[in-house]
């Protein structure tokens, strides 16, 4: 049972232009939301969050939505540049959840071409 | 600068070997996390730690148990490695808030023949 969903497994975006990637959750639990970034034989690091209280969080070119009627967030990146091709995952908490354990989306593999 | 490490980036084993994947963090952290990550299925917790000497079960533990004697260390064991099990295995730490960034190892590729 896959909580947490990214339906795209790939995205393929021209430099300078829009990335949004998109994850859809089902646990009405989740109250807050994170993006972390993943390259080839790196582990992941963390990108941008944002709980539940609000609908928008920005940081630089980074702005993550969250539609929680619709339990669906989004991370929009302006301008892309190639630098950003890279394995973002999305990721939840429930609230009341013990030590921040996280439930993860399946990665979307963003390439960016110059 | 934070730093989670791993004690090795690729290994081979074979099925019904016992294996030790090792885990140090610097940073002091309370917590402690291994994940496998696999095509298609993102990252799957299989157990975590939120102090030295005590574990909780993940989402897919079976097959696997954890020991944690330090606060800077936790090791995941598969007591008897099976083809099933070959996948990256990340490691993760963070403070003990709930809300605190989880900080990744670089992982290691576990292949069982």
């Amino acid at each position: 049972d896959q909580q947490v969903k990214q339906n795209s497994p790939s995205l393929s975006v021209q430099e300078g232009r829009i990335s949004i990637l998109n994850c859809d959750y089902t646990n009405s639990m989740f109250d807050y939301f994170l993006w972390y970034k993943k390259y080839p034989a790196e582990g992941p690091t963390f990108l941008i969050s944002i709980s539940s209280i609000k609908d928008k969080n920005e940081d630089g070119r980074f702005t993550v939505f969250l539609n929680k009627s619709a339990k669906h967030l989004s991370l929009h990146i302006v301008p892309s540049q190639p630098g950003d091709s890279a394995v973002y995952f999305c990721a939840a908490r429930a609230g009341g959840t013990s030590y921040g354990k996280l439930t993860f989306g399946q990665g979307t593999i963003l390439t960016v071409h110059p | 600068d934070v730093k989670v490490t791993q004690s090795s980036r690729y290994l081979v084993k074979r099925t019904g070997e016992k294996v030790f994947l090792e885990c140090v963090q610097d940073m002091d952290h309370e917590n402690m996390f291994w994940y496998r990550q696999d095509p298609g299925l993102g990252l799957r917790l299989i157990y975590f730690s939120y102090d030295v000497k005590m574990k909780e079960k993940g989402d897919i533990p079976e097959g696997y148990s954890v020991s944690r004697e330090k606060k800077e260390r936790f090791s995941l064991i598969l007591e008897s490695a099976s083809t099933n099990q070959t996948s990256m295995y990340l490691c993760a730490s963070s403070l003990q808030g709930s809300t605190d960034t989880q900080y990744f190892g670089p992982g290691t590729r576990l292949t069982v023949l």
